[in-house]
């Protein structure tokens, strides 16, 4: 079965600098995709970024930008220059390319916090 | 931007009480989805829906939940006879196709207490 685990509950930053938030994920398949949703404490579900895992290229959307490394099964988010509207609960997200049911595994989540 | 609704933002209901959570999805999308999330734990999948049947449900989705889409625009859960543990967000969502290669968006949560 797949999984997903963050293993970091809880992470702060100072406004204007970098932050990454770690998920790592088990799967036998090649070819998946993977998320990271933000929630913020309206808690709704946000898309920050997707990666298609037959690419090898990292995805990136203006200020947010992912290390995905297939091998090592990990799947990272990186946030440049910190804003206090990143304060939510990210979570990272795997679904299988082949399944069209849109069942989503949700890793457990991290909590940022962005200080001013 | 198009988005999915949901209804109630919040809903108060005693044990054993049918409840109804409302969504309406984004216009164009074919798939839909109900997932959950209990307060302090991880996001669920419950049940994803396609051509006016369901195309795939968890474990959660027992008898006691059932999902309808009673005319063009609405996407409905129903849990028949509520309990405790039924207390949770439950989050509508929408894809334009088969998820495959495509994005889900969710709405921004029925909150359910159960008392």
């Amino acid at each position: 079965a797949q999984t997903v685990t963050q293993s970091q509950p809880e992470m702060s930053v100072q406004e204007a600098e970098t932050v990454t938030l770690s998920c790592t994920y088990d799967t036998s398949e090649n070819n998946y995709y993977l998320f990271w949703y933000k929630q913020p404490p309206s808690r709704q579900m946000i898309l920050v970024i997707r990666q298609e895992a037959y690419k090898q290229q990292n995805a990136t959307e203006n200020r947010f930008s992912v290390n995905f490394q297939k091998a090592a099964k990990s799947f990272s988010l990186k946030i440049s220059d910190s804003q206090l509207g990143d304060t939510a609960m990210y979570f990272c997200a795997f679904t299988e390319a082949s399944y069209q049911g849109g069942k989503l595994i949700f890793g457990q989540g991290t909590e940022l916090s962005v200080k001013p | 931007e198009p988005e999915v609704t949901q209804t109630p933002s919040h809903q108060v209901t005693q044990m054993g009480q049918e409840v109804i959570l409302r969504c309406v999805p984004i216009s164009n999308h074919l798939y839909f989805y109900w997932y959950r999330q209990i307060l302090g734990q991880k996001v669920e999948f419950l049940v994803s829906f396609y051509n006016n049947e369901i195309s795939e449900k968890s474990e959660i989705f027992d008898d006691q939940f059932s999902v309808e889409r009673p005319d063009g625009s609405n996407f409905t859960l129903k849990i028949r006879s509520t309990k405790l543990e039924d207390s949770a967000m439950y989050f509508c969502a929408s894809s334009e196709r088969d998820f495959t290669g495509n994005t889900i968006y969710f709405g921004e949560g029925s909150w359910l207490t159960v008392v």
